[in-house]
């Protein structure tokens, strides 16, 4: 059972345009929603997080909106750059476990043209 | 070291070969994650660690893989009888105690199993 959906599988989008990763969770434990950014030969980087108490939050050109009722949370990338093309990652998390581990989407190749 | 660091980078092994793959965390971070990343998919949650004791196995995929982490420093994972259903990227993560804590990633050792 896939606990943590991620679409589109590959995303091309033009410089400058909004590319927008969409995930979908089933646990309602959950309360930790980060993104991880992944380029080849790299391990993942996060980018930014978000708890089930706000429906937004903006770091830079990235945003997280979160949907509760709908256990659904996505990210957008504002202004989109070349630089920008990597391998993005939706996860989830609930403090209960202790451990914070985190359980993964399974990615979205995102490529910028220039 | 800066960053989490991962011996070897990559690592080729005979089928039913045992090997050892080395994490290094931050120094002074108190959790430590092992993570399953197979060719274009997300990291799956292998074992858990807060300082030496390994707190959670429960994604540790058979009895031929084995963590320890016995000063609560540097890790290793280990597969004995290799498989070449192992072949993946192993990822390693460490954090520091507590919510609101980012998980590092080291760049993976990948293992290919001839």
């Amino acid at each position: 059972q896939q606990q943590v959906k991620q679409s589109p599988q590959s995303l091309i989008v033009q410089k400058g345009g909004i590319p927008i990763i969409n995930c979908a969770y089933e646990n309602t434990a959950f309360d930790y929603f980060p993104w991880y950014q992944q380029f080849p030969g790299k391990g993942p980087a996060l980018l930014i997080a978000i708890r089930p108490d706000v429906s937004e939050k903006k770091e830079g050109r990235f945003t997280i909106s979160f949907n509760k009722s709908a256990k659904q949370f996505s990210l957008h990338i504002m202004d989109s750059q070349p630089g920008d093309s990597a391998t993005y990652f939706c996860a989830a998390a609930y403090s209960g476990a202790g451990s914070y581990q985190l359980t993964f989407g399974k990615g979205t190749k995102l490529s910028v043209i220039p | 070291g800066a960053g989490v660091s991962q011996s070897p980078r990559y690592k080729v092994a005979k089928r039913g070969q045992d090997v050892a793959l080395r994490c290094d965390p931050i120094s002074g971070h108190v959790s430590l994650f092992w993570y399953q990343q197979a060719l274009g998919q997300g990291p799956e949650f292998l074992t858990y660690f807060q300082n030496e004791a390994q707190l959670d196995k429960s994604g540790l995929p058979s009895d031929r893989f084995f963590a320890e982490r016995p000063e609560g420093s540097v890790s290793t994972l280990k597969i004995q009888r290799t498989q070449q259903e192992d072949s993946a990227v192993y990822l390693c993560a460490s954090s520091l105690l507590g919510e609101d804590t980012e998980a590092f990633f080291g760049q993976g050792t990948r293992l290919t199993v001839v």
